[in-house]
């Protein structure tokens, strides 16, 4: 039962370097999405996808890519990391849910991302 | 738009102690409600939900209950344990369609000394 699975769990970048943080569920979800955690903040929507070759933004998708070319894959990109994207991240997975018996979200374990 | 407003923490019991977590919410429409706990190190976890006015969630002897007329969804547990430290979020979500995009409370840090 891997469920929803994160890379790398740590990483330190420096500011204006790129790097692509790994998502992938086994459990043929439709909709997986990215969240960050900052401290006092909760946790907010990056960008989310409800099936293969769909995406869209959430409510904090600046300087983040995403894509979904299967539907078990959902890699988030950062083009130009900057201090300000220093975060836990986590990775979600959910299917749709026609009675609101399945609408549970299943998370990663999460990625923590520093830039120096 | 929608939000969830939680109680600050952290929140400092002791064992045995009974929790309550306040959560309220703004939302249009019949949200689903849930409470999701973070243990040190992990991601987060469902605990309970409840998806229409007056249901009741219940697990590991936590329970909160959907009111939609004071628009809150508290969490309670009668007697907290140690293994019960851990970051506890509230979340809503607008439907069946929606559970990509949950909208959480800022997380209240429970700490629980033996």
């Amino acid at each position: 039962n891997a469920g929803v699975t994160q890379t790398p769990k740590f990483q330190v970048l420096k500011t204006g370097q790129s790097m692509t943080l790994q998502c992938a569920q086994d459990m043929n979800h439709e909709y997986m999405s990215w969240y960050r955690q900052d401290p006092g903040m909760g946790l907010r929507l990056i960008h989310y996808s409800v099936g293969a070759g769909i995406t869209d933004q959430g409510e904090v998708p600046n300087g983040y890519n995403v894509s979904r070319s299967t539907t078990e894959d959902f890699p988030l990109r950062l083009l130009s990391a900057a201090p300000s994207q220093t975060s836990v991240y986590f990775c979600a997975s959910s299917s749709y849910g026609q009675t609101l018996m399945n609408t549970e979200a299943f998370f990663g374990q999460g990625t923590r991302l520093t830039v120096v | 738009g929608d939000s969830v407003t939680q109680m600050e923490g952290p929140v400092t019991l002791s064992e045995e102690a009974f929790l309550t977590i306040n959560c309220t919410y703004t939302a249009t429409g019949y949200p689903s409600l849930f409470w999701y706990v973070q243990y040190p190190g992990e991601g987060l976890q469902l605990l309970l939900k409840a998806t229409k006015a007056d249901d009741k969630g219940s697990n590991k002897g936590f329970e909160a209950t959907y009111r939609k007329e004071t628009t809150s969804f508290h969490l309670e547990k009668g007697s907290v344990q140690v293994s019960d430290s851990a970051v506890y979020f509230c979340a809503l979500s607008k439907g069946p369609d929606s559970s990509y995009k949950l909208i959480f409370g800022s997380g209240t840090r429970l700490l629980v000394r033996p």
